[in-house]
């Protein structure tokens, strides 16, 4: 059954540094998700993107985020200057369109810890 | 904004069956979602309502009431591995569709 994958699955960085966070999503689905979960919380929307750009973020995804989809297989959320507060498990999904039954289907997530 | 309010914990016996509620506001709605998270996993998707009344999927049902804004899961036979988190979720029209969660349900299932 095809997956969402993510790399690397646990990630540790000083704060003021940039970390990358890889997400392949299923092959042949067209809208992809980021969202993190700080320790014990709920799941937090970041961002969505469709057709090589953003469709819609949250007001979490300030300048410090990125994403960008680099060739036909990858899904990057970049963090350009991480912050105490960004510690967080980030979870990629995809989904086959953007419709109201298109379930999302989740990675297994990268744990990122700032230090 | 959007909220969705839940109860933070269920504990029930195995075998029985148990109901989480939701209760949602948002400016623009497209439906109710209801996801899994085992500690340490990601989410899995388990339903979704546009509409009201009852989906139902093997063990597990949803309902929607748009009028009440409000929703439930129902879990019956309750099993072991049904220990989880259950996040209710709605995709917030408002501005496109971005997908809002709740602060989750822990359910504990004892033997």
């Amino acid at each position: 059954e095809p997956e969402v994958t993510q790399t690397p699955s646990h990630q540790v960085t000083q704060m003021g540094q940039e970390v990358i966070l890889r997400c392949v999503p299923i092959s042949n689905h067209l809208y992809f998700y980021w969202y993190r979960q700080i320790l014990g919380q709920k799941v937090e929307f970041l961002v969505s993107f469709y057709n090589n750009e953003i469709s819609e973020k949250s007001e979490i995804f300030d300048d410090q985020f990125s994403v960008e989809r680099p060739d036909g297989s990858n899904f990057t959320l970049k963090i350009r200057s991480t912050k105490l507060e960004d510690s967080a498990m980030y979870f990629c999904a995809s989904s086959l369109g953007r419709g109201s039954y298109n379930e999302q289907f989740f990675g297994p997530g990268t744990r990122l810890t700032v230090l | 904004g959007q909220s969705l309010e839940q109860p933070s914990e269920v504990t029930a016996v195995e075998g029985a069956i148990v109901q989480i509620n939701c209760t949602y506001q948002t400016s623009g709605f497209y439906g109710l979602s209801w996801y899994q998270q085992h500690d340490g996993g990601a989410p899995t998707f388990l339903s979704y309502n546009a509409l009201d009344g009852l989906e139902e999927t093997g063990r597990f049902s949803s309902f929607l009431s748009r009028s009440d804004s409000y929703g439930y899961l129902l879990l019956q036979e309750l099993q072991m591995k049904d220990s989880a988190s259950y996040f209710c979720a709605v995709r917030d029209g408002t501005g496109g569709f971005k997908t809002i969660f709740g602060a989750g349900t822990r359910l504990f299932v004892k033997a």
